[in-house]
């Protein structure tokens, strides 16, 4: 059973420009999350998606926005690109995001913003 | 909301060394989990615990849920090179709706 993917893994953006980020679930998953990773910080949860609705949703400008498709796959944007916005940005995926049920990470996307 | 305390926020072994962890919060949970994160990965489930008191082993590592159901431990027995990593706890609260909620991590480094 293949595991979470994310793509890309790597991404370099200037200031002021949008990004996109993919993450395809382990099949038969239903709830995608996302997150952001900077050193000292730890992971800040940016948002959950299930069945193409937005459940749950951190604490960060509207800049960062998200997805679900049909099919589960998830998008993360992230317009007008800030510097501090560089970070590796995690996904992960669980049956169905309820108490108790375990989320598996993908490999993320480093994302670094010139 | 919930926090999940782990500290210090680095630690250093020797090789062949055991090491432990903790993961505290001033709530209750109803589940604890252990992720691994190698450098330029994404975190990986070590061990899920599920009832207080509970004692669960992986190989070298074992972890348990704290019988006040607001901690966790982990430890690793003889330590080698490859355990260098992030380590992070992570739990649900108490509640229908909670959601998963993760420690800042513990950078481990293994002296050969």
């Amino acid at each position: 059973k293949a595991g979470v993917t994310q793509t890309p893994r790597y991404l370099i953006k200037t200031r002021g420009q949008q990004v996109t980020l993919s993450c395809s679930p382990i099949s038969g998953h239903r709830s995608v999350s996302w997150y952001q990773q900077t050193p000292g910080q730890g992971l800040q949860f940016l948002f959950e998606y299930f069945s193409e609705t937005q459940r749950n949703k951190g604490n960060f400008p509207g800049r960062f926005s998200g997805r679900q498709f049909s099919n589960s796959r998830s998008e993360m944007n992230v317009s007008t690109l800030e510097l501090g916005d560089s970070a590796l940005y995690l996904c992960a995926s669980s049956l169905r995001g309820v108490q108790g049920d375990i989320q598996y990470f993908g490999a993320g996307t480093r994302l670094s913003v010139l | 909301g919930q926090q999940l305390n782990q500290s210090p926020q680095s630690m250093f072994i020797q090789e062949g060394e055991d090491v432990s962890m903790n993961c505290t919060s001033s709530s209750i949970f109803n589940t604890w989990l252990w992720y691994k994160q190698d450098p330029g990965e994404g975190p990986v489930l070590l061990i899920a615990l599920y009832k207080a008191g509970e004692l669960t082993s992986n190989g070298r590592l074992t972890a348990q849920f704290g019988i006040t159901r607001k901690d966790s431990f982990l430890n690793i027995s003889a330590s080698i090179p490859s355990d260098v990593g992030i380590y992070f706890c992570a739990g649900f609260p108490t509640g229908a709706n909670s959601k998963l909620t993760f420690g800042k991590g513990i950078t481990l480094s293994v002296r050969p």
